[in-house]
């Protein structure tokens, strides 16, 4: 398997902007995790889910943030306008379902680099 | 919600040496306490991991120990590499699916 694949790896982009970050899982994992990361705020998981369904979005920072799964192989990640705040890098990762409980692993995407002028 | 504490921020070793990362959780439903290292550009990768009913796990030079009654659990790298230099988290996840990670901790060795 090919892992989970980002695009795009590099964004720049002018406040106030539209992004669109994309993600495909690994086939056969039922979750599906969008973070974010900078230096001073760490790893924060901004939303989840499990078969397509958002579970817990409560790490999405504010309405300009939005994320869909349409279907098992692809998530989206928009920022509506955006900002110079929003400059981080966007980690994907995917996880599979064993049994009652997921299995916890996660496997990462490499990223998507966002820097907003 | 969760809150995973982990210390030091920093550490510093000579090749050759030990290495120790600890880290405190909150939630008793946690069940599952992975550690990802993160090389510089690069994606975080599982190195090792333990479930709440095991005390202790070894992968090598790698291994991690979990108190479940104090609720921390610890990293500890042997016979440290130069290779070994990389940021290193740790998560607690319970089975809602969620993961919540420390803070990170920078390990240098020097050569």
């Amino acid at each position: 398997d090919a892992g989970v694949i980002q695009s795009p790896r590099h964004e720049v982009t002018e406040m106030g902007q539209e992004v669109t970050l994309r993600c495909k899982p690994i086939s056969g994992h039922d979750y599906l995790f969008w973070y974010r990361q900078t230096m001073m705020r760490g790893l924060e998981l901004l939303i989840y889910f499990n078969n397509n369904v958002p579970i817990d979005d409560s790490g999405m920072p504010e309405d300009r943030f939005s994320a869909k799964m349409p279907n098992a192989s692809f998530s989206t990640l928009k920022i509506q306008p955006s900002e110079p705040r929003d400059s981080a890098v966007y980690f994907c990762a995917s996880s599979p379902d064993r049994g009652s409980a997921p299995a916890g692993e996660l496997f990462f995407g490499e990223g998507s680099r966002l820097t907003v002028l | 919600g969760e809150n995973v504490e982990q210390h030091p921020s920093t550490l510093s070793v000579q090749e050759g040496d030990s290495a120790v990362i600890k880290c405190t959780y909150s939630d008793s439903a946690s069940n599952y306490f992975p550690w990802y290292k993160q090389e510089l550009g690069k994606r975080p990768q599982l190195i090792i991991d333990i479930r709440s009913n095991v005390g202790e796990k070894k992968d090598q030079r790698i291994a991690v120990t979990l108190n479940k009654t104090a609720k921390h659990f610890s990293l500890h790298i042997t016979e440290t590499q130069p290779e070994d230099s990389a940021v290193y988290f740790c998560a607690a996840h319970t089975n809602a699916g969620k993961s919540t990670f420390g803070d990170g901790t920078t390990l240098t060795v020097k050569p």
